[in-house]
């Protein structure tokens, strides 16, 4: 049973926009929500985390927004360049299951010039 | 580089066989986690460990197992191989049980033909 749902597969913006990925969970435990970057041939990259006692979380160019009543949170990359293009993870956790992180099924961005 | 280092980076095999794939965590990270990134089935969690014992067990087959060493590092072994074994494991780290952040190595490329 999937229990995160990441939205769109895939995305294409152009430099300088703002592309936005959202994920929607069912499990009210979960306590913890990050975001990973990964490149080609590499390994997850933690991007950005939020908890749910807060609505919203800024990191350089990168937010998270968090509603917890609909159990969705999203990303938002602000003035987006090429170099951003990758494959984007949403996971969530909770403390009492060991911290193991639960994946969305990823968002390929392509960032176009 | 996180600092999570994982040998091999690829490995290619016959099925039927077995193989051994090694992590060693971050310095000072008690807690190793190891997942498995395919085509069809997106990152999924496998097993924890925490200094040295088993803590959390997640979609990990029969034909696997891991363990951790009192050096911290963690071997996953898969073993009686099959064509739907092929994937990238990630080894990834965190300083304690249940620390939030985890840390991800390069992953292991395991192709089995």
């Amino acid at each position: 049973q999937q229990q995160v749902k990441q939205s769109p597969q895939s995305l294409i913006v152009q430099k300088g926009g703002i592309p936005i990925i959202n994920c929607a969970y069912e499990n009210t435990a979960f306590d913890y929500f990050p975001w990973y970057q990964q490149f080609p041939g590499k390994g997850p990259a933690l991007l950005i985390a939020i908890r749910p006692d807060v609505s919203e979380k800024k990191e350089g160019r990168f937010t998270i927004s968090f509603n917890k009543s609909a159990k969705q949170f999203s990303l938002h990359i602000m003035d987006s360049q090429p170099g951003d293009s990758a494959t984007y993870f949403c996971a969530a956790s909770m403390a009492g299951g060991g911290n193991k992180l639960t994946f969305g099924t990823g968002t390929q961005l392509k960032v176009e010039l | 580089d996180s600092g999570v280092t994982q040998t091999p980076k690829h490995l290619i095999t016959a099925t039927g066989q077995r193989v051994t794939l090694r992590c060693s965590p971050r310095s000072g990270d008690l807690s190793v986690y190891w997942y498995q990134q395919s085509l069809d089935q997106g990152l999924q969690f496998l097993i924890q460990y925490y200094n040295g014992e088993e803590r959390a067990k997640g979609n990990i087959l029969e034909r696997f197992s891991a363990q951790q060493f009192p050096d911290l590092h963690s071997e996953l072994n898969l073993s009686s191989l099959e064509l739907g074994d092929s994937a990238l494991y990630f080894c990834a780290s965190s300083p304690r049980q249940n620390t939030d952040t985890q840390y991800f190595g390069p992953g292991t490329r395991l192709t089995v033909l």
